[in-house]
């Protein structure tokens, strides 16, 4: 069966503090992609970012960077000198042929 | 990335009465779609797989007499809902699976619908 499990429900930042949302998945497969999105108040799904199971190298982009482990069968996320516009609910997703499943997402709040 | 667009942005209707939503892959053929709900402050939900030109497949604890969805082409997708209760009052967010360059699939998301039933 497939399961994200995103433990923290809500958070709470000062603006410029680091912050990092966790994911861990559950799948038996060997081939899998996660996935992270932002979803502002206004409902749309932003695309964060793709990642295979066979691609564990980290990635940075700008402000954001994540840390793929399949040994704990993590991926999260962590946004660096947070900032308002930050402030958002963050799913993690895990999907097998394209049938998402996701995380019960984390809200940032990031107070100026 | 390719694009997807669902109408309408948001719906109020009265109860009993259907719905229905479009989502449109705009510059790419999709195969398949899917059909996802969300409820406030909570996730999003796998309500059903629509494959172009067959019957969907829907995820248990659908109702798929309730929940109608058309896949008549290779761009569009309807869901409507039927027969609208206040219940039925959520967020529905259609996603629709496209080649990649690398050859691997990507799907991609929809604004989203949101329905208000009173």
């Amino acid at each position: 069966a497939q399961k994200v499990t995103q433990a923290q429900t809500e958070i709470s930042v000062v603006e410029k503090e680091d912050v990092t949302l966790d994911c861990v998945y559950e799948t038996r497969d060997t081939t899998y992609y996660l996935f992270w999105y932002k979803q502002p108040p206004s409902g749309e799904l932003v695309f964060l970012i793709r990642r295979n199971s066979f691609d564990e190298q980290n990635e940075i982009s700008g402000r954001y960077s994540w840390n793929f482990q399949k040994s704990t069968s993590s991926f999260n996320f962590t946004i660096t000198a947070s900032q308002v516009v930050d402030s958002a609910v963050y799913f993690c997703a895990l999907s097998n042929f394209n049938k998402f499943y996701f995380g019960s997402g984390t809200k940032l709040n990031v107070k100026p | 990335g390719a694009v997807v667009s669902q109408h309408p942005s948001w719906v109020i209707c009265k109860s009993g009465t259907s719905v229905k939503i479009e989502c449109r892959s705009l510059d790419f053929q999709a195969t398949t779609m899917f059909w996802y709900r969300q409820f406030p402050k909570q996730s999003l939900m796998l309500m059903a797989t629509s494959n172009e030109g067959s019957k969907a497949t829907y995820e248990q604890g659908v109702e798929k007499d309730k929940f109608l969805i058309n896949h008549a082409s290779l761009t569009l997708s309807t869901l409507t809902v039927t027969s609208a209760h206040p219940e039925d009052s959520s967020f529905y967010i259609c996603s629709a699976r496209a080649e990649a360059p690398t050859g691997n699939t990507e799907a991609f998301f929809g604004q989203g619908t949101r329905l208000t039933v009173v």
